[in-house]
């Protein structure tokens, strides 16, 4: 139940099309939703970040989907570019314990 | 104003052996968390340090152990190590506690552990 499934294992797009990776959870006690970047030999670093009283949060190119009756959460890359070519990481807390709970990683590489 | 910094970057031990990791916060923080991340896998958390004591531990045996000094800096141990240890830890830190949940929460580049 501790568990966040997080797919495709691997995605490579197009310069300018759009990235999608979806996360799923079954702790209903969830309810900080983040997304990690990480390129190689650097720590992830905070993208952007949703709690489950709104349904998308968008910032720049990037934006989160939230889907509570599902247990769903996406992050879709708008015009993605070769900089964006990274893994990224869902991720899900509880509030009042400080810790993450971390999907498996998606390796996006985007071709120019 | 300087990151949070991790030695060594990269280590190799044999089974059995002992490892000592290091992290220092960045500048102002005062809680540090650490994290395993296997190869292909997302960062598990191991534990978290706040005034010098184990404020919250994850899933890991008592072969990892870890302290926190005065200046904030901190320790991870791994003791007896094994061939299943070999990953990239990862340190963060967060000024006080809760700060997952505010964003504020910064990782290092870790040290990567291969145990042959």
């Amino acid at each position: 139940q501790q568990q966040v499934k997080q797919s495709p294992q691997s995605l490579i797009v197009q310069k300018g099309g759009i990235s999608i990776i979806n996360c799923a959870y079954e702790n209903t006690a969830f309810d900080y939703f983040p997304w990690y970047q990480q390129f190689p030999g650097k720590g992830p670093a905070l993208l952007i970040a949703i709690r489950p009283d709104v349904s998308e949060k968008k910032e720049g190119r990037f934006t989160i989907s939230f889907n509570k009756s599902a247990k769903q959460f996406s992050l879709h890359i708008m015009d993605s570019q070769p900089g964006d070519s990274a893994t990224y990481f869902c991720a899900a807390a509880t509030h009042g314990i400080d810790k993450l709970i971390f999907g498996t990683g998606t390796r996006l590489q985007v071709f120019p | 104003d300087a990151g949070v910094t991790q030695s060594p970057t990269h280590l190799i031990k044999t089974r059995g052996q002992q490892v000592t990791l290091r992290c220092s916060p960045k500048s102002g923080h005062d809680t540090v968390s650490w994290y395993q991340q296997a190869l292909g896998q997302g960062p598990q958390f191991i534990f978290q340090y706040y005034e010098e004591e184990e404020r919250q531990r994850g899933n890991f045996p008592d072969r990892f152990s870890g302290h926190q000094f005065p200046n904030y800096s901190s320790e991870l141990n791994v003791n007896a190590l094994l061939l299943g240890d070999s990953a990239l830890y990862l340190c963060a830190s967060s000024k006080w506690w809760g700060q997952v949940y505010t964003g504020e929460l910064f990782f290092g580049e870790g040290s990567r552990l291969t145990v042959l």
